[in-house]
């Protein structure tokens, strides 16, 4: 079954710059790809999500880059800012009549 | 309702009870998914329903762990014989169709004593 890799498990980053996490699966025939952010004792929000038939995806400073040949994917995030702290989740799926399968999370610390 | 709903929000039980965490999705959705989600853990896929048909119980971990959605709208997760490895979030999320944004409950925070 499918299987997504994640990293790195935390991430510091200064506020103001920039902050990239990044994504393997497993399963070629998996075609969307979301991220989550779920906050401290919260539910797991989606931020962004791409298809497979498109490379990037932009939503003001967040953007995500899908390399299906690697089958890579990663998460942007520019300008960071306090409220961007949070843990993040990469996902994949092969769409209908299938799941979700999540990474295991990056925690990120946007320090002052 | 508004969102994706699960109750109770918070539950302990002792270890050997069985428990039962309801879903509510949002209307009209057709997937629901269930999930476990151990302390700093990502969500671990439990099972997946269309409808009333469960599609995939892959990830259910053990005959402990039984789903049902009976009329395509509610579902409860059942766990009987409750252990301690038991004790995590289980959060259930619901989709209009697929793929596409999957809407997250609060999920239910089990802890077996």
């Amino acid at each position: 079954g499918e299987n997504v890799e994640q990293h790195p498990s935390t991430l510091s980053v200064q506020e103001g710059d920039s902050a990239v996490i990044k994504c393997t699966y497993s399963d070629s025939a998996s075609n969307y790809f979301p991220w989550y952010k779920q906050e401290l004792g919260k539910r797991p929000q989606l931020i962004i999500d791409i298809r497979s038939n498109v490379g990037e995806k932009k939503d003001q400073r967040i953007a995500v880059t899908l390399n299906k040949t690697a089958k890579h994917f990663s998460l942007h995030i520019t300008e960071t800012q306090p409220e961007d702290s949070a843990v993040y989740f990469c996902a994949a799926s092969k769409g209908r009549d299938d799941k979700i399968i999540f990474g295991k999370g990056t925690r990120l610390h946007i320090l002052p | 309702g508004a969102g994706v709903s699960q109750s109770p929000r918070y539950k302990v039980a002792k270890r050997g009870q069985d428990v039962a965490l309801r879903c509510d999705p949002i209307s009209g959705h057709v997937s629901l998914f269930w999930y476990q989600q151990a302390l700093g853990q990502g969500p671990e896929f439990l099972t997946y329903f269309q409808n009333e048909a469960q599609l995939d119980k892959s990830g259910l971990p053990s005959d402990r762990f039984f789903a049902e959605r009976p009329e395509g709208s509610v579902s409860t997760l059942k766990i009987q014989r409750t252990q301690q490895e038991d004790s995590a979030v289980y959060l259930c999320a619901s989709s209009f169709s697929r793929p596409s944004e999957a809407f997250f409950g609060q999920g239910t925070r089990l802890t077996v004593v």
